[in-house]
């Protein structure tokens, strides 16, 4: 049984390219939340999608966007990238939202580094 | 809002010593807490949990105890082992609001 599986592991952009991070969910998961992680700092929330709809957000600016497709997968989307948006780019899936947002299983990360 | 302060790291311990990673939080209501676990070049995987006052979460010989009264979820281990190097979130939810996390704290161990 494949966990969460996200792509790219690593990524390196300029600043003011766009870039687009996918994130399978474990099987069987709906819900998909994305976490944004800089050096030395835990993980803060970026938005969850369930039923291809973004359900909750967190305090991120509109440059960061997302998208669920009918097989559950994501993918986030940032436009014009600054410096500040180099991170681990952690994807966590789960069943059901509005149900609960305990039993989240979280992939391994993608590492953006922007130039 | 809602917030959660760990002790800063890195913390060093030899094979064998005794761990506490210190954990407070500053939460309106009845939050559950949790500890989370990444290892170098993994995804965060859940360590324990504990939903209400009183309760003692464990796992791998890790617990952790959810005092109200001093709003702490400190983790414990009572003989680490080199495999157990990894960084520690300590984790807050209320409801159906998002995790929110820590700044995590590096733990090294070495033999």
């Amino acid at each position: 049984d494949a966990g969460v599986t996200q792509s790219p592991t690593h990524l390196i952009k300029t600043r003011g390219q766009q870039v687009t991070l996918r994130c399978s969910p474990k099987s069987g998961h709906d819900t998909v939340s994305w976490y944004q992680q800089a050096l030395g700092q835990g993980p803060q929330f970026i938005f969850q999608y369930y039923e291809e709809e973004e359900r909750q957000r967190g305090n991120f600016p509109d440059r960061f966007s997302g998208h669920q497709f009918p097989n559950y997968s994501s993918e986030l989307n940032v436009n014009a990238l600054l410096l500040g948006d180099s991170a681990l780019y952690l994807c966590a899936s789960s069943l059901a939202a509005g149900v609960t947002n305990e039993k989240l299983f979280f992939g391994s990360g993608t590492q953006l580094s922007v130039l | 809002g809602d917030s959660v302060t760990q002790m800063e790291g890195p913390v060093t311990l030899s094979e064998e010593a005794f761990l506490t990673i210190n954990c407070t939080y500053t939460a309106t209501g009845y939050p559950s807490l949790f500890w989370y676990v990444q290892y170098p070049g993994e995804g965060l995987q859940l360590l324990l949990k504990a939903t209400k006052a009183d309760d003692k979460g464990s796992n791998k010989g890790f617990e952790a105890t959810y005092r109200k009264e001093t709003t702490s979820f400190h983790l414990e281990k009572g003989s680490v082992q080199v495999s157990d190097s990894a960084v520690y979130f300590c984790a807050l939810i209320k409801g159906n609001t998002p995790l929110v996390f820590g700044k995590g704290t590096r733990l090294s161990v070495i033999a």
